[in-house]
């Protein structure tokens, strides 16, 4: 499987304010899965974010408020803007592995703290 | 609505013990099942299940798929306390996203000396 981390580890954050998360690859991947999971909840995809198109959002999501880029095949970052104490979660990229039956590997995750 | 309920919530249990952690699912047109171990925040991929694989082993993890009834369950025999995380089930539904997951709230499992 990929080696992937991600930075940062964890931040705590004024509301109002916007974090960027980076997700790096050691391989080349078409696509990166942006998760978030909030206190005691399971994880939600926000988007999937594919090199050179944008990416795409699930319901519930919009682009204004987690902006993803996606520059080359080995990186994304995902931004979380005007962040209120409500987007306090744990943020995770993923990426598919070999198959085709939907196994993903998930980074080390962002644990973010909104006050 | 959920599409993957997992079952207990919690469970605390003592070192060698067995445990059996359930998941439920209901998909359109299942595609694969998963397993995952989370401890602290990254989960880390335990088992795939599949129509093709429908039962898994690897040390004193195993895991069977029930497509009929639509449920798996995860066993781990003689339980260590390195054992304690959150075990986390999700359904890959070929209707959807490629690559989309719907995940369980997961089984908080501790497991005391």
């Amino acid at each position: 499987s990929a080696v992937i981390s991600q930075k940062p580890s964890r931040d705590i954050c004024q509301r109002g304010t916007s974090l960027t998360i980076q997700c790096q690859v050691d391989s080349q991947v078409t696509m990166m899965f942006w998760y978030r999971q909030q206190p005691g909840q399971s994880l939600t995809l926000i988007a999937t974010a594919n090199q050179g198109s944008e990416a795409t959002y699930e319901s519930g999501f919009v682009i204004d408020k987690f902006p993803i880029s996606r520059p080359n095949l080995t990186f994304s970052t995902l931004t979380v803007s005007n962040m209120s104490p409500e987007d306090s979660s744990i943020y995770l990229c993923s990426v598919p592995g070999q198959g085709i039956y939907n196994e993903q590997f998930f980074g080390p995750g962002t644990r973010l703290t909104v006050l | 609505e959920d599409k993957v309920v997992q079952s207990p919530l919690s469970l605390v249990v003592h070192e060698g013990d067995t445990v059996t952690l359930n998941c439920s699912y209901e998909v359109t047109n299942f595609r694969s099942l998963l397993w995952y171990k989370q401890e602290k925040k990254a989960p880390t991929f335990l088992f795939m299940l599949t129509s093709s694989g429908i039962e898994k082993k690897s040390g004193r993890l195993s895991s069977i798929l029930d497509k009929k009834e639509l449920f798996s369950i995860l066993n781990i025999t003689a339980t260590q306390t390195g054992d304690s995380a959150v075990y986390l089930c999700a359904v890959a539904d070929r209707g959807s996203t490629l690559g989309r997951l719907y995940f369980g709230r997961g089984t908080q499992l501790t497991v005391w000396p």
